[in-house]
């Protein structure tokens, strides 16, 4: 079976710009989330969606969006690039939203550069 | 608020050595606990789990136990191989219905040297 795909899995733009990251989940999980992980730091948690829902949102600027469509497939946002966003962004997903013992499983992610 | 924190590395250890990464969190209640594995290039690959205090998690001949008491889960392995040179991070899903938001530490690099 597939796992979490992610593309695309390299990106560069420069500042000002606005770049859409997509991602496909595990088939039959309804629970995708979004992480940054900046070089040497662990994943910081962007948003979570959840049957087309936002169900949690970290503390990123308004910049950032996403949504989740009826295929369960999530896109991430980003505009205004800064050169803080250069990182790698992550996409996890899961059955559910969210029980004690599910984990999450997470995509190769897409490493974005900002010039 | 809740959070992980792991010891710093890197750790560059000879093959067939004992490896602990220590990892402590604070969290309400009874967070779930995480490790997972990033190799080169790749996304985060859950390691093991638990769920509630006293649970061991243990995988691929690494082990964690759920310690309450001092707010632990560290990771072990008996003997390590070159093959498991990889950033390690521990991780926390709060208790309560909080959905999917995980809390990360800031992952511990690990080199097995033959």
């Amino acid at each position: 079976d597939a796992g979490v795909t992610q593309s695309p899995t390299h990106l560069i733009k420069t500042r000002g710009q606005h770049v859409t990251l997509r991602c496909s989940p595990i088939s039959g999980h309804k629970s995708v989330s979004w992480y940054q992980q900046v070089l040497g730091q662990g994943p910081q948690f962007i948003f979570q969606y959840y049957e087309k829902e936002e169900r949690g949102r970290g503390n990123f600027p308004d910049r950032f969006s996403a949504r989740q469509f009826p295929n369960y497939s999530s896109e991430l946002n980003v505009n205004a690039l800064l050169l803080g966003d250069s990182a790698l962004y992550l996409c996890a997903s899961s059955h559910g939203q969210g029980a004690r013992a599910e984990p999450q499983h997470f995509g190769d992610g897409t490493r974005l550069s900002i010039l | 608020g809740d959070s992980v924190t792991q010891m710093e590395g890197p750790v560059t250890l000879s093959e067939e050595a004992f490896l602990t990464i220590n990892c402590t969190y604070t969290a309400t209640g009874y967070p779930s606990l995480f490790w997972y594995v990033q190799y080169p290039g790749e996304g985060l690959q859950l390691l093991l789990k638990a769920t509630k205090a006293d649970d061991k998690g243990s995988n691929k001949g690494f082990e964690a136990t759920y310690r309450k008491e001092t707010t632990s889960f560290h990771l072990e392995k008996g003997s390590v191989q070159v093959s498991d040179s990889a950033v390690y991070f521990c991780a926390l899903r709060p208790s309560g219905n909080t959905g999917n938001q995980f809390y990360f530490g800031t992952g511990t690099s690990l080199t097995v040297i033959p």
